[in-house]
């Protein structure tokens, strides 16, 4: 079965660092884009970036360029979203989830989400 | 990047049809083959149900379907059952990236 497990809910205070996990199995991890979306509050989905874990090709939406850094470990079959800085305006669900197309926009499975909360 | 436009709800009674429209440019919905639909119930992670305009994955009923024509796709839900009421996205390749739309929120009367 192909699986994405996300670790688990962080809170944290704005200007702290953070990285969220993503860890694949069931599929060959390193020859799919696995992408990353977010989910604020209340709010629609929106389309982070994407990586190619066998070498890390990586695209971000130009919203999100510079915001975020995403990156992959083979070795441990696992997908990183991190941030910096981080803002109160980052509080939101992040999913990650494998590509099944050539578009980078079809996504299955997912993961089961993390829940930023960012405050002060 | 701007949004896709969806409408904000759609509404149909139990076996009835309803469509959902994705509206784009000629950038993203337009240029690419690259469409794909997600159901969203609430406090759960989006479901695929369609992918490359009209493909659907394993395990998703015949009752969806999706189109493209010009700068808008549609999601067409046949036969709509009380299961489906729930959020609907659609998604676009837009050229090294994507783009979602807003969201519709289908409502079985």
């Amino acid at each position: 079965e192909v699986q994405l497990v996300q670790s688990g809910a962080e809170v944290k205070k704005p200007g702290e660092s953070l990285r969220i996990s993503c860890k694949g199995s069931g599929y060959s991890f390193t020859s799919q884009w696995i992408g990353w979306v977010r989910q604020m509050p209340g709010k629609g989905l929106e389309w982070m970036g994407i990586i190619y874990p066998g070498d890390s090709d990586t695209r971000y939406s130009p919203s999100f360029q510079g915001q975020v850094t995403i990156s992959a470990d083979k070795s441990t079959n696992t997908a990183y979203l991190q941030w910096s800085s981080l803002k109160a305006s980052d509080t939101a669900i992040y999913y990650c989830a494998r590509t099944v197309d050539s578009g980078y926009v079809g996504f299955d499975p997912w993961g089961q989400g993390t829940l930023v909360t960012v405050s002060s | 990047q701007s949004a896709l436009t969806q409408p904000r709800s759609v509404s149909g009674s139990p076996g009835q049809s309803v469509t959902i429209s994705c509206s784009g440019t000629s950038s993203d919905v337009g240029r690419y083959i690259f469409v794909s639909w997600y159901q969203q119930h609430p406090g759960k992670a989006p479901k695929l149900m369609i992918y490359d305009v009209n493909k659907r994955p394993s395990g998703v009923p015949d009752r969806f379907s999706g189109s493209k024509s010009g700068n808008t796709a549609s999601l067409t839900i046949s036969g709509l059952q009380a299961e489906d009421e729930a959020d609907y996205y659609c998604c676009s390749y837009a050229g090294r990236y994507g783009v979602f739309g807003g969201g519709t929120k289908v409502t079985v009367l």
